[in-house]
C-alpha cells in the first residue's frame, strides 16, 4: 500500500548510543517532516524538508539532525540519545504548498532512551 | 507564532449520543486551515475533517461536522451518533496558507460508554 513508512516501529536506546530512525514515502511528495508527541504536549515539529536538498528546524529541533537527498526519504538522526528524547516520532509527508492537502503520517517509532 | 488550545483532556459520551469537542486557536492571519485528526490505539493519525478559514460554510463528514466561529478564532468538533470506534485522542491542528507546517493541541482523549 502506498504511504508513508517508518521504521523501525519500537527502539530501546543506552543514553550516549546515537540511531537513525527511517521515513519514506512512495507518493512523490514535495514535503516531509518530523514530529515528536509527549503526554500532554501534543504533536511538536522538529525538522521538515520542502524538498530534496533542502531541510529546516521546526519548534524541537536540539539534538537531532536531517537529511535529504532523494524525494522519498527523510530520516531522523539521533546523535548522542538522552532520556528526554524518550517519545513517540511520528513522520508526515504532503504533496503542495498551494492546495489543502492532507498530510499523511507513518505509524509512529516509539522510542525509550534508558 | 499561532498557537492551538484543546482545553478538554479528557471527554466521554454514552454510545449513539452526540459529543462536541472544543478547540481555540490564536493567530494574525487571515488566511488558513484547520484539521481534526483522530489517533486511535494503533497510533495512526487519521484526518477526520478539514476546514479552510475562507469558508463561511461549516465542513461535514457523515457523523462528523465542525462549528468555525472565525471571528472568535474556535473550531470545535461534533461527533454525532457516537459509536464505539470513535474512541480515540482527538487533536485539533492548524495550518497557515501556503505553509504545511502544522501546529497542534494538546488532544482530546474521547471515551465511548457502551
Amino acid at each position: 500500500n502506498a504511504g508513508v513508512t517508518q521504521t523501525p516501529k519500537f527502539q530501546v536506546l543506552k543514553t550516549g548510543q546515537s540511531m537513525t530512525l527511517q521515513c519514506a514515502q512512495d507518493m512523490n511528495h514535495e514535503y516531509m517532516s518530523w514530529y515528536r508527541q509527549d503526554p500532554g504536549m501534543g504533536l511538536r515539529l522538529i525538522h521538515y524538508s520542502v524538498g530534496a536538498g533542502i531541510t529546516d528546524q521546526g519548534e524541537v529541533p536540539n539534538g537531532y539532525n536531517v537529511s535529504r537527498s532523494t524525494t522519498e526519504d527523510f530520516p531522523l538522526r539521533l546523535l548522542s540519545a538522552a532520556p528526554s528524547q524518550t517519545s513517540v516520532y511520528f513522520c508526515a509527508s504532503s504533496y503542495s504548498q498551494a492546495a489543502v492537502t492532507e498530510a499523511f503520517f507513518g505509524q509512529g517509532t516509539r522510542l525509550t532512551v534508558v | 507564532a499561532q498557537t492551538v488550545t484543546q482545553s478538554q483532556p479528557e471527554m466521554s459520551v454514552q454510545e449513539a449520543e452526540t459529543v462536541t469537542l472544543s478547540c481555540t486557536y490564536d493567530t494574525s492571519e487571515s488566511d488558513y486551515y484547520l484539521f481534526w485528526y483522530k489517533q486511535p490505539p494503533s497510533r495512526q493519525m487519521i484526518l477526520v475533517i478539514r476546514q479552510e478559514a475562507y469558508k463561511q460554510q461549516n465542513a461535514t463528514e457523515n457523523r462528523f461536522s465542525v462549528n468555525f466561529q472565525k471571528a472568535a478564532k474556535s473550531f470545535s468538533l461534533k461527533i454525532s451518533d457516537s459509536q464505539l470506534g470513535d474512541a480515540a485522542m482527538y487533536f485539533c491542528a492548524y495550518r497557515n496558507f501556503g505553509n504545511e507546517k502544522l501546529t497542534f493541541g494538546t488532544g482530546t482523549r474521547l471515551t465511548i460508554i457502551p
